[in-house]
């Protein structure tokens, strides 16, 4: 049974840190992964997609990278704003095209 | 020009209840989801459907019924509604394998 794990669970900075989120997952067999973030009372924003045959992805400040053997992705945030404050998902896709969703990790960039 | 909405935003309501919660989305995606997430914030997929065909059902209450009268929209019907069943609900939409985007969510409360 496929199960994602984040570290850190919450995370505080100061504004113009560079950052990594770090996900795990037990089964390497996944279709890709979905980086998203939730706003307090909000949906899901998704940030970033790695397809399994890729290595990392690349989005203004976020970089996602992926090593599927290894079973981890790290996401990392150059120079946190304030605006980036908001509880970070990974999730993994296996073949039935199910989102299987990490613990999340909470982050605050303080000014 | 909403991509993934839902109806209701928030939805109070007695034990016991039937209630319906409406999604549609204007992606042209073939792809539609419901995920829960509990009081803990943990999001999991209950439902998929593949141009109006369910593909994933994960061993929710048959009290749950997803309906799809079209490729657009993914109702969720609940009957006899339970305190457990309170959670936010998030539909999401997606071209099958590819990144899924979500609705705003729907905040359940059974009293």
């Amino acid at each position: 049974k496929q199960e994602v794990t984040q570290i850190p669970a919450a995370l505080s900075v100061p504004e113009g840190e560079n950052l990594v989120l770090n996900c795990s997952f037990t089964d390497s067999a996944i279709y890709n992964l979905q980086w998203f973030r939730q706003d307090p009372g909000k949906g899901l924003t998704s940030l970033l997609l790695i397809q399994s045959s890729q290595r990392e992805q690349t989005s203004g400040r976020l970089n996602a990278s992926l090593d599927k053997s290894s079973g981890r992705s790290t996401l990392y945030i150059a120079a946190s704003q304030p605006g980036d404050s908001a509880t970070y998902l990974c999730a993994v896709v296996d073949n039935t095209d199910k989102l299987i969703f990490g613990t999340g990790t909470r982050l605050q960039v303080f000014p | 020009d909403t991509a993934v909405s839902q109806t209701p935003k928030y939805l109070v309501t007695q034990m016991g209840n039937d209630k319906s919660i409406k999604c549609e989305q204007n992606l042209g995606h073939d792809t539609m989801y419901w995920y829960k997430q509990d009081s803990k914030k943990f999001l999991k997929i209950m439902f998929s459907y593949n141009n109006k065909e369910l593909i994933i059902n994960e061993t929710v209450p048959n009290r749950f019924s997803p309906k799809s009268p079209d490729k657009a929209h993914l109702n969720l019907h609940i009957n006899s509604l339970e305190l457990g069943d309170s959670a936010v609900y998030f539909c999401a939409s997606s071209q099958l394998g590819t990144e899924q985007f979500f609705g705003p969510g729907t905040r359940l409360t059974v009293l």
